[in-house]
């Protein structure tokens, strides 16, 4: 099993422009979660899919942010336009129905410059 | 407000001493609760978890936590540490709200053993 697969791995942007994170799941999880790594607020959720149909995306900063799952095996986290304050990393998780237990992907380090 | 709290942002440990990582948690119902691994540049990994059941619960790497319900506590703890136990340690646990759940992580734990 190839776990968690987030593109791309870094990521550096100027202030403004648009950038598009990727997630593809492991096969047969249906849940999926966005979550946020920074050393000032910790781990956040962001947002997070049951069946490709968002649950709570209570912890999506602003309007800025927006995330997609089109299909069962890929997400999309979109940040436009891209502030130097988005400057993070963000990582993906997936998890079956009936277990606890996430699996996270190895993360996108965004630097916005 | 449903939380949960890791009090240490550090622990230092000499190798071959017993650890132990503090978590506390605040939720209603009954708690789920997590602790999971990260290693420098990589995502979180999954350590051991909290249910139902027996208190203390085992997990990868030769780590166990106990629950405490009295205390509201979660601690990680192993007998004997070893340096490539050196990584940020993160105890988390399940919230329902409005009929939804999600889960929230402390703030982490950085865990430093000593050769």
């Amino acid at each position: 099993d190839a776990g968690v697969i987030q593109s791309p791995r870094h990521e550096v942007t100027e202030m403004g422009q648009e950038v598009t994170l990727r997630c593809k799941p492991i096969s047969g999880h249906n849940s999926l979660f966005w979550y946020r790594q920074t050393m000032m607020r910790g781990l956040e959720l962001l947002i997070y899919f049951n069946n490709n149909v968002p649950i709570d995306d209570s912890g999506m900063p602003e309007d800025r942010f927006s995330a997609k799952m089109p299909n069962a095996s890929f997400s999309t986290l979109k940040i436009q336009p891209s502030e130097p304050r988005d400057s993070a990393v963000y990582f993906c998780a997936s998890r079956t129905g009936n277990q606890e237990t996430q699996y996270f992907g190895p993360g996108t380090r965004l630097l916005v410059l | 407000a449903q939380s949960v709290a890791q009090p240490e942002d550090q622990v230092n440990v000499a190798e071959g001493n017993p650890l132990t990582v503090k978590c506390t948690y605040s939720v209603s119902g009954n708690p789920y609760l997590f602790w999971y691994v990260q290693y420098p540049n990589r995502g979180l990994q999954f350590l051991l978890k909290y249910i139902t059941g027996d208190n203390l619960v085992k997990g990868s790497y030769g780590f166990e936590a106990e629950f405490n319900k009295s205390q509201t506590s979660f601690h990680l703890k192993k007998p004997s540490a070893l340096v490539s136990d050196s990584a940020l340690y993160f105890c988390a646990v399940r919230v329902t709200t409005s009929g939804t759940y999600k889960y929230i992580f402390g703030t982490g734990t950085r865990l430093k053993v000593l050769a």
